[in-house]
Formats: structure tokens, C-alpha cells, sequence
């Protein structure tokens, strides 16, 4: 199957800070990328939808200025968690289809906390 | 309702036997229909996908599809100790640009115990 590397794998940061999380399709042009946030004992709940060079679409209830999504390239998108807070901690998942694929193929997933 | 529900289980089976997870969705143009498994702290793990109505077979996997019902099971036969994990269960629409945008359910935890 294809390959999504997600970077960090965790990120500890002071709260008021802001986080990067990247999603690289490795070995494929990821037309559309996913990123998903699960809290504890919870499933994962999709943040936002983002398709290669346009504007990312938000779920409800999900803060688009805050949640930064960025996918400038075939194979990378970006989240970035601005002003963090303690309950932005969770588990960050991303994932990605190609203009080919049925399926979609997800990263190792980023645990952030915010102290 | 949710569109996605599982039982939360947890659902605890001896080693050896056959693990039944169940799954109802409530989006009738729902299309692709999805197993995955979760290991805690880990990413979810792609066990079947399936398409259309019936049965389909991966090794000691089973899935199983009932549009009409609305329906989605997965059974495990020969269970393992490592096969405890939660089970998530996810559904997408078919075409368009958000094809690929999963729906998930709960989640079922499942221990097998020696």
C-alpha cells in the first residue's frame, strides 16, 4: 500500500503556542488529504477536508483560524494547531488518497500535548 | 442519531473462538464500508473495506454487507491475544471530492483472552 510519514510522532508545547504538523505522501500525489483528531477512549472525528491547491473545508464546529490547514503541494499537507491550549491536546491523525486510489492511507498520527 | 454506531463492547472472547463485531450506519447512499483495527496510541489499521452486498473473505477475516439493513459486520475466526484492540468501523460516500472522507464509528473494544 502507500506510504503517509506524519511528523512529529509527539510535540509537548506551552500553552499559548503554536504546533506544525506535517503529512507527506511518500510514494504517491495525494489529490486530497484528511486530517482527523480523536480524544481518549474516543473515535476519531474529521477536522477538515483539504484538496491540493485550494482552501481547506472546515467541519462544523471545528475553528478554521485556528486549526490552520495548509496543502500547497501534491505531497504535503500541513496543520497547524495556533495559540494552543491544554484541551487541544489529543491525537492528531492524517490521511491521504491519490487521484487513483479507492482507498485512503493514514500516518502514524501526532500526539500532542499542550502543558 | 449517530451516523456511524457500534457496540462499545468491550467484547471479551477466549482464544480459539470466532469474534463477532457489529455495525449499523444511517446514510442510505452510503457506499464503501470499512474494518479497521487500533492498537492504543497507534494509527488505525486498514482490516477490509467492502463495496457491495454479501460476504467477503481475507484469511481468518469475514465481512459482511447488508445495504438494505443498513448493516456491516466483522467476524474473526481463530482468535488471537493479538488481536485485541479496538475495532473501528467507517463508512464514506461514494464519488465527488470528499470521496475518502470516513465516517467512523465508536469503536468496539475486543480482548482475547489465553
Amino acid at each position: 500500500g502507500a506510504v503517509v510519514s506524519q511528523h512529529p510522532s509527539w510535540v509537548i508545547c506551552k500553552s499559548g503556542t503554536s504546533v506544525k504538523i506535517e503529512c507527506r505522501s511518500l510514494d504517491f500525489q495525494a489529490t486530497t488529504m484528511f486530517w482527523y483528531r480523536q480524544f481518549p477512549k474516543q473515535s476519531l472525528m474529521l477536522m477538515a477536508t483539504s484538496n491540493e491547491g485550494s482552501k481547506a473545508t472546515y467541519e462544523q464546529g471545528v475553528e478554521k483560524d485556528k486549526f490552520l490547514i495548509n496543502h500547497a503541494s501534491l505531497t504535503l499537507s500541513t496543520l497547524t494547531v495556533t495559540s494552543a491550549h491544554p484541551e487541544d491536546s489529543s491525537f492528531y491523525i492524517c490521511s491521504a488518497r491519490g487521484v487513483t486510489h479507492t482507498l485512503t492511507f493514514f500516518g502514524q498520527g501526532t500526539r500532542l500535548t499542550v502543558v | 442519531q449517530k451516523e456511524v454506531e457500534q457496540n462499545s463492547g468491550p467484547l471479551s472472547v477466549p482464544e480459539g473462538a470466532i469474534a463477532s463485531l457489529n455495525c449499523t450506519y444511517s446514510d442510505r447512499v452510503s457506499q464503501s464500508f470499512f474494518w479497521y483495527r487500533q492498537y492504543s496510541g497507534k494509527s488505525p489499521e486498514l482490516i477490509m473495506s467492502i463495496y457491495s452486498n454479501g460476504d467477503k473473505e481475507d484469511g481468518r477475516f469475514t465481512a459482511q454487507l447488508n445495504k438494505a439493513s443498513q448493516y456491516v459486520s466483522l467476524l474473526i475466526r481463530d482468535s488471537q491475544p493479538s488481536d485485541s484492540a479496538t475495532y473501528l468501523c467507517a463508512v464514506t460516500l461514494a464519488g465527488g471530492t470528499s470521496y475518502g472522507k470516513l465516517t467512523f464509528g465508536q469503536g468496539t473494544i475486543l480482548t482475547v483472552h489465553p
